[in-house]
């Protein structure tokens, strides 16, 4: 079984548009960490924003903010205010444990255009 | 401070053909990993490191041997390359208490 689900291929969105990418997790671990990375054309990773089981609060970086709903095992990005530059490859992963050690489980991905 | 670096970032390789793609950091972090991605997979584990020394398979291993002699340097080898391991591989890295994994700028590998 997938342990994350990333259910839109593609999405496009307006500039200054809010866009919402849906990330759907699955584990039996009370402890564990979502990430969001970020790939654009040139190909690397770029870190965007984490969330702990065990934060309170939804987690936020600047534009980006993680609307984590734990009942429903969802960890959604939200990018305000999209950008041309927000145009890339989103990936949402899971790291199972408290440890940093455990690797992370990726999801196949978001492609997001921003149209002008 | 570099952060993670990967060597070489391209190569093309015949079947059959044997090469390492190196890893480096110099975040002093304890923790390292391989992965490999492929259009429409996302990014996924081949092997991984806890610590100097310590090695362990992820979910797609196989054709694939790595080595950690040193804190800092994770190997990974291909010691008979095959066209299914056309793909672009990225290492990580990682301590414990960080909130982020950290990659390398990625290899692009093709196997003829």
């Amino acid at each position: 079984a997938q342990k994350i689900t990333q259910t839109q291929p593609g999405m496009f969105v307006q500039e200054k548009e809010a866009v919402t990418l849906d990330c759907t997790y699955d584990t039996s671990d009370p402890s564990y960490g979502l990430f969001w990375y970020k790939q654009p054309s040139s190909g690397e990773m770029i870190f965007l924003i984490y969330q702990g089981s065990y934060d309170q609060q939804n987690a936020t970086e600047g534009r980006y903010s993680l609307n984590f709903q734990k009942a429903r095992k969802s960890a959604n990005l939200v990018i305000s205010a999209s950008q041309l530059g927000d145009s890339a490859m989103y990936f949402c992963a899971m790291r199972e444990g408290y440890s940093g050690n455990t690797p992370l489980v990726f999801g196949k991905g978001t492609r997001l255009s921003v149209i002008a | 401070n570099a952060g993670v670096t990967q060597t070489p970032k391209f190569r093309v390789l015949k079947t059959g053909q044997s090469m390492t793609l190196l890893c480096a950091q110099d975040m002093n972090h304890e923790y390292m990993y391989w992965y490999r991605q492929d259009p429409g997979m996302g990014l996924r584990l081949i092997h991984y490191s806890v610590g100097e020394g310590t090695t362990a398979k992820g979910e797609v291993p196989d054709g694939y041997n790595v080595s950690r002699l040193k804190k800092q340097n994770f190997l990974l080898g291909l010691e008979s390359a095959a066209p299914s391991q056309t793909s672009v591989y990225f290492c990580a890295s990682t301590d414990s208490g960080d909130n982020e994994q950290f990659f390398g700028p990625g290899t692009r590998l093709t196997v003829l």
